[in-house]
């Protein structure tokens, strides 16, 4: 059964880059099956998607974060990555990376992330 | 942008009885590219449903999703302690990938 897990910072400060890592387990970053994607999840509120990446590095991103945004893929690793440059309080959230091939089928347990000096 | 809204906020019924959730979309999507998922607190969200009408693996058969255009539903029947949850409803029909803002299904 392929599982997710994501890790990094739980706390950034302001203007800085947020940066987590999401490892696969069990199965292989490189299948053409899937994009690998991030979510995320404000205190209280619904889901909003990130973007997500192919196993080639081909990359989509939401349009309202597209600027601040980079989704890397570490295929030897069997990883893949989430950059959000100058960051606010507004992206405090919780941050899930998910297995989709269209729909989201596989997700990691989430990292809550807290945007403070 | 497509926009799901998700009606109502919150659902407050008693174990055994039938939920029904709508979820409205601001232009009209291919039944093929609308899923459903459950969401318990502290956890991640379970996908429940694919293609407007798929249950996905493992997911009980009191779960069933319907709908076309911009109206889809998801009818939870007998409900059971395990149902009570929010429910997001998310759309794939477009590179820009929305998800609605939830319903909470709640204990009466």
């Amino acid at each position: 059964q392929e599982q997710l897990q994501e890790s990094g910072p739980g706390l950034v400060k302001p203007s800085q880059t947020l940066s987590l890592t999401c490892t696969v387990s069990g199965g292989s970053i490189s299948s053409d099956a899937y994009y690998w994607s991030w979510i995320r999840q404000h205190p209280g509120k619904g889901l909003e998607w990130i973007g997500y990446i192919d196993y080639s590095g081909s990359a989509y991103y939401n349009p309202s974060l597209r600027s601040r945004v980079t989704i890397s893929v570490d295929t030897s690793k069997n990883q893949f990555s989430l950059k959000l440059r100058s960051v606010t309080a507004a992206d405090t959230a919780v941050y899930f990376c998910a297995r989709a091939p269209g729909t989201f089928d596989i997700w990691g347990q989430g990292t809550m992330v807290t945007v403070s000096s | 942008e497509i926009v799901l809204t998700q009606s109502p906020g919150i659902l407050s019924l008693s174990p055994g009885e039938r939920a029904t959730l709508s979820c409205r979309a601001s232009q009209s999507i291919s039944s093929s590219f609308l899923a459903w998922y459950q969401q318990k607190p502290r956890q991640a969200p379970r996908l429940l449903i694919y293609g407007t009408s798929n249950r996905a693996t493992g997911i009980p058969d009191r779960f069933s999703g319907s709908g076309s255009g911009t109206d889809f539903t998801l009818t939870i029947n007998r409900l059971e302690p395990e149902d009570f949850a929010v429910y997001h409803c998310q759309q794939y029909a477009s590179s820009f990938l929305t998800f609605g803002g939830g319903t909470k299904v709640e204990i009466k």
